[in-house]
């Protein structure tokens, strides 16, 4: 069984740019959730995906936006880049029924 | 709205020592609660979970925790720790009809000394 996985592991970004993360889910589960967690802190729920659809929204601006592909993939799209948004970023899978969900390890993002 | 309260920041236990840590939630009704532990540079992994029932919860690697609804807490404790168990750990709520958006606390971070 494929766990989640994220990419990049690792990026460097300027304020004011873009920057896109990508999450692959574990087989079978078909929602997805976003986290970011600051140094020194526990994760921030940003949104949830099922089916393709958003279903829910922590306190994060507009800038931030999500996708949920067909296969259950994921992408975190963040656009014009604040120093703030250095952080982890966490995706996790779930299905909707069993209350576990399961973390990636995580992309790191410096904004400079 | 829910929230997580951890009060301990950082514990030093020492190997073969128990360690307990405490975890306060805001919820109007009775929650799900969950721990997680996460180890340098690695993403969450899950102890346990509390939907309902038995309020002691066995879970992975040693771990207990135990709801009380009269204190609303959830504390996670472990009889003796080994040098492995050094990480944060994370206590997490959700509302049980938000499809398990987690909130979670601070973290406590746990140094085991020899």
């Amino acid at each position: 069984e494929t766990g989640v996985t994220q990419s990049p592991t690792h990026l460097i970004k300027t304020r004011g740019q873009q920057v896109t993360l990508r999450c692959s889910s574990q087989s079978g589960h078909n929602t997805v959730s976003w986290y970011q967690q600051a140094l020194g802190q526990g994760p921030q729920f940003i949104f949830q995906y099922y089916r393709e659809e958003e279903n829910g929204r922590g306190n994060f601006p507009p800038r931030f936006s999500g996708l949920q592909f067909p296969n259950y993939s994921s992408e975190l799209n963040v656009n014009a880049l604040e120093l703030d948004d250095s952080a982890l970023y966490l995706c996790a899978s779930s299905t909707r029924e069993s209350g576990e969900l399961f973390f990636g390890e995580g992309s790191r993002l410096t904004v400079l | 709205a829910q929230s997580v309260t951890q009060p301990d920041i950082h514990i030093t236990v020492s190997e073969g020592a128990s360690l307990e840590l405490r975890c306060n939630y805001s919820y109007g009704a009775t929650p799900y609660l969950f721990w997680y532990v996460q180890s340098p540079g690695q993403g969450l992994q899950l102890l346990l979970k509390y939907f309902s029932g038995d309020t002691l919860v066995q879970g992975i690697k040693g771990f207990e925790a135990e709801f009380k609804r009269s204190q609303s807490s959830f504390n996670l404790r472990k009889p003796s720790v080994h040098w492995s168990d050094a990480a944060e750990y994370f206590c997490a709520v959700a509302g049980r009809f938000n499809d398990y958006k987690l909130s979670f606390g601070a973290g406590t971070t746990v140094t085991v000394r020899a």
